[in-house]
């Protein structure tokens, strides 16, 4: 059974930090893995897709990467800004007969303070 | 930009009552899926949906839930008789084919008094 864990629970940084968010997974035959921010109350956003042929995905200031045989993901954050603000959460993507069916972690909690 | 539309976005309900969660996916998309969020715990799977029939099914998903697509755009997710355990964020999602990136909509806030 798939189990993901997130490393730091919560993280408070100064705006205009780098940071890094950690997730770790149990069983590396995954498909892919995804990660999402959610606002307080709110839905999940999508942020970045990696396939497991990918090593690496970028959008803006956000860089995802992924090593399946060490089953980690990181998902690198330049420049923070206090809208950064929000719960990261990962997930993978099993594949196969389970197509689609995501196993999440328990998120980290960014605080970027002005 | 094309989204996952969930309503109600929050009901409140008694125990031992009906409820219908509804959601309409992205138009284009083949893979239907319903999660929820107990507060303060994570996101859990329920079910996955494509071809007109469940895909998987969590041990959650017991005999008291059950899903239907009942025309071409709406997804809905029917709790038969409520518990109190069953209060919950409740999400849909669905993704493309060829494509597994799951879009998510804004979610139900399930309480059972």
């Amino acid at each position: 059974k798939q189990e993901v864990t997130q490393i730091p629970a919560a993280l408070s940084v100064p705006e205009g930090e780098n940071l890094v968010l950690n997730c770790s997974f149990t069983d590396s035959a995954i498909y892919n893995l995804q990660w999402f921010r959610q606002d307080p109350g709110k839905g999940l956003t999508s942020l970045l897709l990696i396939q497991s042929s990918q090593r690496e995905q970028t959008s803006g200031r956000l860089n995802a990467s992924l090593d399946k045989s060490s089953g980690r993901s990181t998902l690198y954050i330049a420049a923070s800004q206090p809208g950064d603000s929000a719960t990261y959460l990962c997930a993978a993507n099993a594949g196969g007969t389970s197509y689609g069916k995501l196993t999440f972690g328990q998120g980290t909690i960014l605080t970027v303070h002005p | 930009e094309p989204e996952v539309t969930q309503t109600p976005s929050h009901q409140v309900t008694q125990m031992g009552q009906e409820v219908i969660l509804r959601c309409v996916p992205i138009s284009n998309h083949l893979y239907f899926y319903w999660y929820r969020q107990i507060l303060g715990q994570k996101v859990e799977f329920l079910v996955s949906f494509y071809n007109n029939e469940i895909s998987e099914k969590s041990e959650i998903f017991d005999d008291q839930f059950s899903v239907e697509r009942p025309d071409g755009s709406n997804f809905t997710l029917k709790i038969r008789s409520t518990k109190l355990e069953d209060s919950a964020m409740y999400f849909c999602a669905s993704s493309g084919r060829g494509n597994t990136e799951a879009f998510f909509g804004q979610g139900t806030r399930l309480t059972v008094v």
